[in-house]
């Protein structure tokens, strides 16, 4: 049973142009959740996604930033017109269902780098 | 607003030693304290996690204690070993929702 997987593992962007991260859940999880980690700093929560549906998306910048799940396909985060600060690593999680007694499970993650 | 304050930034343990790591809340509605880990250029995966019903669980080497009347929680490695040399996050979860809101997270170091 493969794991969260996430793609690309690195990326590296000029600045202005845009990133799309990928997230393909565990087989069976239907919640996905996006989370990014600034270096030496813990782990941020972007946005959390179910089929089709945004249920939480608080923690996403304004602007540039936006996230979907479709029914068929892994999720996207997409960063338009990236900057510098923007270089993080982007983690994705998934759990069976939403609520409070599921676990998460992250993929490894994709380091974007913005020169 | 940090909801999650972790402590030390920090550790470093000898083979053999115990490492404790500490973390306060703010927030009385979570009601769901996990610990992860995470080795370089991996994700985090659930280490050992407690709910606020009861005060200590404990998984083999890690143990969680809970203090809800001080809204502290932490995490006690015994018997450090070299490969639990790792960042260790703790995190909570509220009542109405599924989303984690983690701490900044300790770096270990056990020395052989």
């Amino acid at each position: 049973n493969a794991g969260v997987m996430q793609n690309p593992r690195h990326l590296v962007r000029r600045r202005g142009q845009e990133a799309r991260l990928r997230c393909s859940p565990m087989k069976g999880h239907s919640h996905v959740y996006w989370y990014r980690q600034l270096p030496e700093e813990g782990l941020k929560f972007m946005v959390y996604l179910q089929k089709e549906n945004i249920i939480d998306e608080s923690g996403m910048p304004k602007e540039r930033f936006s996230a979907e799940f479709p029914k068929e396909g892994p999720s996207i985060l997409r960063i338009q017109q990236v900057v510098r600060g923007d270089s993080a690593a982007y983690f994705c999680a998934s759990s069976p269902r939403g609520g409070t007694n599921e676990k998460l499970f992250f993929g490894s993650g994709t380091q974007l780098s913005v020169l | 607003q940090q909801q999650v304050k972790q402590s030390p930034q920090s550790l470093i343990v000898q083979k053999g030693g115990i490492s404790i790591i500490n973390c306060a809340y703010e927030n009385t509605a979570f009601d769901y304290f996990p610990w992860y880990q995470q080795f370089p250029g991996k994700g985090p995966a659930l280490l050992i996690a407690i709910r606020p019903d009861v005060s200590e669980k404990k998984e083999g080497r890690f143990t969680i204690s809970f203090n809800k009347s001080a809204k502290q929680f932490s995490l006690h490695i015994m018997d450090s070993q070299p490969g639990d040399s790792a960042t260790y996050f703790c995190a909570t979860r509220g009542t109405s929702g599924s989303r984690l809101t983690f701490g900044e997270g300790t770096q270990l170091t056990v020395n052989p």
